[in-house]
C-alpha cells in the first residue's frame, strides 16, 4: 500500500492567514491526489483532485500543486467556514490511501 | 444533483454481519466511468478506503479486509450494498459512501475520484 504522510498535524491560524499543508507519498502517484475538507460532526467534502483541479463549487482562495511523491494545499486567506480537518488520498494505486489529517484550528 | 445517503444498523455484535446499503440518485451505475464506493472513520480517528464497485461490475477491495468484504450493485434500485463479516468493536465507525467518476487515463488506467459523498451512517460494534 502507498503510504501518505502529512504534516503538520494540527495548526493554529487567524482569519487571513495563508496556510500551506503538505502531503508525501511513499511512493510516485504522478498527479492522482485529492484533498477533502471535513468539518465536525460532518461528512468529508471534495475539494481538489488531479494536485491542482479545483472540484466545482470551491472557493478560489483554495489551490493544490505538486506532482510525484510531494503535494501542497494552500489556503490564501483563511476564512472562519475553512476551519476543518484536512485529508489527502491517492488514487493513483488500489486500495486508495489517505493522509492522518491535517486539523486547522483557530488562533 | 447527485446524492447518496447510506443506511443499516447503528449496533451490532462482536462477531456479527453487517449490510450497509447506498441509495443513490442523480446518475445511474450503468454509465461509462461511473462508481461507488466505501470509506470509514473511527470516532476522532482518520479516514479509511473499503471497497469500489464500478459500471461495468469490476470491484476493488482493501486488501486488508477483502476477505471480510462484499460490494454488490442493484441498479435497478439505484443501491450498492457492502457486507462486512465478523465485525469487531475496533470497526465501530461512520461508513460513508460515494460516487466516483473517472478523472485521468493512461495506457495502463483509469483513475476514479470520489467527487459526492453521502452524510454516512453510524454503526457501534459492542455486546
Amino acid at each position: 500500500d502507498i503510504q501518505m504522510t502529512q504534516s503538520p498535524s494540527s495548526l493554529s491560524a487567524s482569519v487571513g492567514d495563508r496556510v500551506t499543508i503538505t502531503c508525501r507519498a511513499s511512493q510516485a502517484i504522478t498527479k492522482y491526489l485529492a484533498w477533502f475538507q471535513q468539518k465536525p460532526g460532518r461528512a468529508p467534502t471534495s475539494l481538489i483532485y488531479a494536485a491542482s483541479t479545483l472540484q466545482s463549487g470551491v472557493p478560489s482562495r483554495f489551490s493544490g500543486s505538486g506532482s510525484g511523491t510531494d503535494f501542497i494545499l494552500t489556503i490564501s486567506s483563511l476564512r472562519p467556514e475553512d476551519f476543518a480537518t484536512y485529508y489527502c488520498q491517492q488514487y493513483a494505486n488500489y486500495p486508495f490511501t489517505f493522509g492522518g489529517g491535517t486539523k486547522v484550528e483557530i488562533k | 444533483q447527485i446524492t447518496l445517503e447510506e443506511s443499516g444498523p447503528t449496533l451490532v455484535k462482536p462477531t456479527q454481519t453487517i449490510t450497509l446499503t447506498c441509495a443513490f440518485s442523480g446518475f445511474s451505475l450503468t454509465t461509462t466511468g461511473v462508481g461507488v464506493g466505501w470509506i470509514r472513520q473511527p470516532p476522532g480517528k482518520a479516514l479509511e478506503w473499503l471497497a469500489l464497485i464500478f459500471w461495468n461490475d469490476d470491484k476493488r477491495y482493501s486488501p486488508s479486509l477483502k476477505r471480510r468484504l462484499t460490494i454488490t450493485k442493484d441498479t435497478s434500485k439505484a443501491q450498492v450494498v457492502l457486507t462486512m463479516t465478523n465485525m469487531d468493536p475496533v470497526e465501530t465507525a461512520t461508513y460513508y459512501c460515494g460516487h466516483y467518476r473517472v478523472v485521468g487515463a493512461d495506457r495502463f488506467n483509469y483513475y476514479y475520484y470520489m467527487d459526492v459523498w453521502g452524510k454516512g451512517t453510524t454503526v457501534t460494534v459492542s455486546s
